[in-house]
């Protein structure tokens, strides 16, 4: 049974450009959260999405946008780069009504 | 709004000894989740154990247990005999119960090494 599977695992992008993270849910899971991981700190928050809608968001610029799609799976978009956008960005996701969360490894994005 | 304090950056263990991470939190909501997650250097979250905010009882996982005080808002792990793959990164995190509010708040991380 695959677990989350997140692509790609590392990105080097330059300033102002845009990038899409991809991830895929464990099977049976319906909810999608993303976090952004900066170095030596713990994950924030940056959206949550069930049934193709973004449900809660954390204190993100709209910069950072995202999708879900029928299948579950979902990408996070962030556009215009900023260097302050390097980080670690974990995919979790859950069951709607139960407690566990299951990570992804992250794609470690490195904005030059 | 909720936050997680995880005031020990570095901690240090001989294999095979119990070891106390310490997590306090802060809410107002009667209703939550307490989680501890490991993170090695790969990066992924390994989920260890969680404790809901009505638990009357500590939750145990194996080796992991969680000291549940709630009248102090604490949910220290306690990790028995440990070992060396038990160095990592931990985190603290909890959730609120209302279905609107699923995301999880993490504290700062303890970073755990066990010595030979």
């Amino acid at each position: 049974d695959a677990g989350v599977t997140q692509s790609p695992t590392h990105l080097i992008k330059t300033r102002g450009q845009q990038v899409t993270l991809r991830c895929s849910p464990k099977s049976g899971h319906d909810t999608v959260s993303w976090y952004q991981q900066a170095l030596g700190q713990g994950p924030q928050f940056i959206f949550q999405y069930y049934e193709e809608e973004e449900r809660q968001r954390g204190n993100f610029p709209d910069r950072f946008s995202g999708h879900q799609f029928p299948n579950y799976s979902s990408e996070l978009n962030v556009n215009a780069l900023l260097l302050g956008d390097s980080a670690l960005y974990l995919c979790a996701s859950s069951l709607t009504g139960g407690h566990g969360y299951t990570f992804g490894s992250g794609t470690r994005l490195t904005v030059v | 709004a909720q936050k997680i304090t995880q005031t020990q950056p570095g901690m240090f263990v001989q294999e095979k000894e119990a070891v106390t991470l310490d997590c306090t939190y802060d809410t107002s909501d009667p209703s939550y989740g307490l989680f501890w997650y490991k993170q090695p250097s790969s990066g992924e979250m390994i989920f260890l154990i969680y404790q809901g905010s009505y638990d009357q009882q500590n939750a145990t996982e194996g080796r992991y247990s969680l000291n549940f005080q709630k009248a102090r808002k604490s949910a220290n792990l306690v990790i028995s005999a440990s070992q060396l793959g038990d160095s990592a990164m931990y985190f603290c995190a909890m959730r609120l119960m209302d279905t609107g509010r699923r995301a999880l708040t993490f504290g700062s991380g303890t970073r755990l090494q066990v010595q030979p």
